[in-house]
Parts: structure tokens; C-alpha cells; sequence
């Protein structure tokens, strides 16, 4: 069935640090979405990417889309202790399973101050 | 406040007992999903709606859990004759279906503990 992989599982970084989780599907993507889930909390959207080779960005935080539309990467530049949590990705599935989303285990973030 | 709502947000309970969970998702969204998370997993998907039909289960759901949607608004999720295995966070999820994106907006879920 269709999966979605991220790495790495746990990362831990000093503030100021950069952080980098990556995501890859088995499948093609038609989009990719991404949630942050703080500790005790619910999955929260943080964006989705579309187009194949897509960059976005929200302030210190890098969305990437690769060109082949099964993998896409989350990038947070200078963390701070906010961005404690865990990101996951997750992509639609396909045919008759078209309205769930597949997500990855999440990788876990913990930020030293 | 416009977000989803889950009730309760935490429920303990022996095994064999049936519990009931209640989602009410945003106002002008027409999806509904619900989800199964467990520590240190992401949410595995259970059912979802589009209005009051119920569009798909996944093998995860077995014959001992009921989702309803009656009125395409609120929805319940049931577990009938409940196993320590059940024991997880129930996530809902609710969306505006739209052409090409269709965002899933989380509740703060129903924590299940069965003893």
C-alpha cells in the first residue's frame, strides 16, 4: 500500500541551530501537506505544495517539493525554542482512497536553549 | 471560536465497555474524517464523509467501530466492546472540499484509555 517515510525520527538541536526533515512517498503526490504537533496537541497545517519543484517559505521555515512529486523537505533556519514539536508530512491517497491522508511518523524535534 | 471540536477530551474505560466520540468540525466544512493516532506515529486514517455519506473505512476499522454523520454536521465514532488495543488519541478532522487543494483542519482529539 501507499507509504510515506520521513527522517530523521528524532533530532536534537541548540537554538540557533538549523533543522532539516525529509519526506518520501512511495507514490507520486498530487500535494504534499505538512502539520507541526506541539507536545500534548493536535496535528496543526502548517502548508501544502502543489506544483513539482515548488519552494515556499514561512519566515525561518523552507517547503520544498521535489521534481518528481515523492519526496518534499521542511527546513528551519536559526531554531528557537517555539519550534519544539513534531512535523509530519502527509500526501492524499489515490483512486479509492483518495480522500485520506498518509502520514509520516513525523520527525521529533527538541530545541536546547 | 470556529475550529473543530471533540468531546470528550479524555475518556477511561474498562475493557468490554462501548464509548462514544463526538466531533463538531468547522461550520462551512463539508468533509469529515477521523483518525487514530498512538505514541510516536503519526494519525493512521479510520473514515471520512463527504456531507452525510460515508465515503471510506479503512481496514483499521473493524466491525467493533461505527462512525455516523446523520445530518452532514456532527459526527460520532463508536467502539463497541473496547480492547486495551484501542487505547489511542482520536483525532477529527474536518475540510472544505475545493478544486485542487482540500486542507485538513485537526481537533485537539479524544484521548482513550482502556483498563
Amino acid at each position: 500500500g501507499q507509504q510515506v517515510m520521513q527522517i530523521p525520527q528524532y533530532q536534537h538541536v541548540q537554538e540557533g541551530e538549523d533543522f532539516t526533515t525529509y519526506c518520501n512517498s512511495s507514490t507520486t503526490l498530487s500535494n504534499i501537506q505538512w502539520y507541526k504537533q506541539r507536545p500534548g496537541g493536535h496535528p496543526v497545517f502548517l502548508i501544502q505544495l502543489v506544483k513539482s519543484g515548488e519552494v515556499k517559505k514561512q519566515k525561518r521555515l523552507t517547503f520544498q517539493f521535489g521534481e518528481a512529486k515523492k519526496n518534499s523537505s521542511l527546513h528551519i533556519t536559526a531554531t528557537q525554542t517555539t519550534d519544539v514539536g513534531t512535523y509530519f508530512c502527509a500526501g492524499p491517497g489515490r483512486g479509492s482512497t483518495l480522500g485520506r491522508l498518509y502520514f509520516g511518523r513525523g520527525t521529533q524535534l527538541t530545541v536546547w536553549p | 471560536d470556529t475550529g473543530v471540536s471533540q468531546n470528550p477530551r479524555h475518556k477511561i474505560t474498562k475493557r468490554g465497555q462501548n464509548v462514544t466520540f463526538r466531533c463538531d468540525p468547522i461550520s462551512e466544512h463539508n468533509r469529515l474524517y477521523w483518525y487514530r493516532q498512538t505514541l510516536g506515529q503519526g494519525p493512521e486514517f479510520l473514515t471520512y464523509f463527504q456531507n452525510e455519506a460515508q465515503l471510506e473505512k479503512s481496514r483499521l476499522l473493524s466491525d467493533r467501530f461505527s462512525a455516523e454523520r446523520p445530518k452532514g454536521s456532527f459526527s460520532t465514532l463508536e467502539i463497541q466492546r473496547t480492547e486495551q488495543g484501542d487505547s489511542a488519541m482520536y483525532l477529527c478532522a474536518s475540510s472544505l472540499e475545493l478544486a485542487f487543494t482540500d486542507t485538513q483542519y485537526f481537533g485537539p482529539g479524544t484521548r482513550l484509555t482502556v483498563l
